[in-house]
């Protein structure tokens, strides 16, 4: 099946700090992909949908000026976590989406853990 | 390698019950989650399972057996709302999420 991977897996960093994560689909082409957050044993919280060579959408709520969002090519989304503070330490899942014959299926990568101290 | 397996499509009735089988093998396991998905949406937590057993909530009930690698999804009283994608995600030894492709579950009235 599809495989999506993320890099890095876990990442700690300091308060003030830049981080960023890398989403690539392996085996097939994303025109879509999906950043997603998750606390602890709650639902994934979308939040921006990229699509390659345009701009992403944000969900109401996140700042894009501080998650900035780039879907450079088909295979490679990344997501930049600028200026971490504490609070936004989280589990970061990304998703990509394969469109075929009209259907679309989102393929989840296995995470980041980012702890920011 | 890791591996989550599940059904790809299943079919039931309004008001009948349905049980969605999910079963894994990984490096380690440190839970197992199920995930509700309608087109279009982010997935909705539905349970975790660390234990073996049956966790009840409402008409979902999720089980576990760690010695079989073996999960399933039990929905009852099945309603329309109901259809949508059932996503089945183990977290392995070092926290990462190892995902299955989904069941699919039709509800036909």
């Amino acid at each position: 099946g599809a495989v999506v991977s993320q890099h890095p897996s876990w990442v700690i960093c300091k308060s003030g700090t830049s981080v960023k994560i890398e989403c690539r689909s392996l085996d097939f082409q994303a025109t879509t992909m999906f950043w997603y957050r998750q606390f602890p044993k709650q639902s994934l919280m979308l939040m921006a949908t990229s699509n390659e060579g345009s701009k992403a959408t944000y969900e109401q709520g996140v700042e894009k000026d501080k998650f900035l969002i780039n879907h450079a090519s088909l295979t490679l989304s990344t997501l930049t976590v600028t200026s971490a503070h504490p609070e936004d330490s989280s589990f970061y899942i990304c998703s990509a989406a394969e469109l075929a014959g009209g259907a679309d299926t989102q393929y989840f990568g296995p995470g980041t853990r980012l702890t920011v101290l | 390698g890791q591996n989550i397996d599940q059904p790809t499509e299943m079919t039931a009735t309004e008001g009948a019950i349905v049980q969605i089988n999910c079963t894994y093998q990984t490096s380690g396991f440190n839970g197992l989650f199920w995930y509700q998905q309608h087109a279009g949406e982010a997935p909705t937590f539905l349970s975790y399972n660390v234990l073996d057993g049956l966790e009840e909530k409402g008409r979902f009930s999720s089980f576990l057996s760690r010695s079989k690698g073996y999960s399933y999804l039990l929905l009852k009283e099945l309603q329309m709302k109901d259809s949508a994608s059932y996503l089945c995600a183990v977290l392995d030894s070092n926290y990462q999420l190892i995902w299955g492709a989904g069941t699919k579950l039709i509800i036909k009235p």
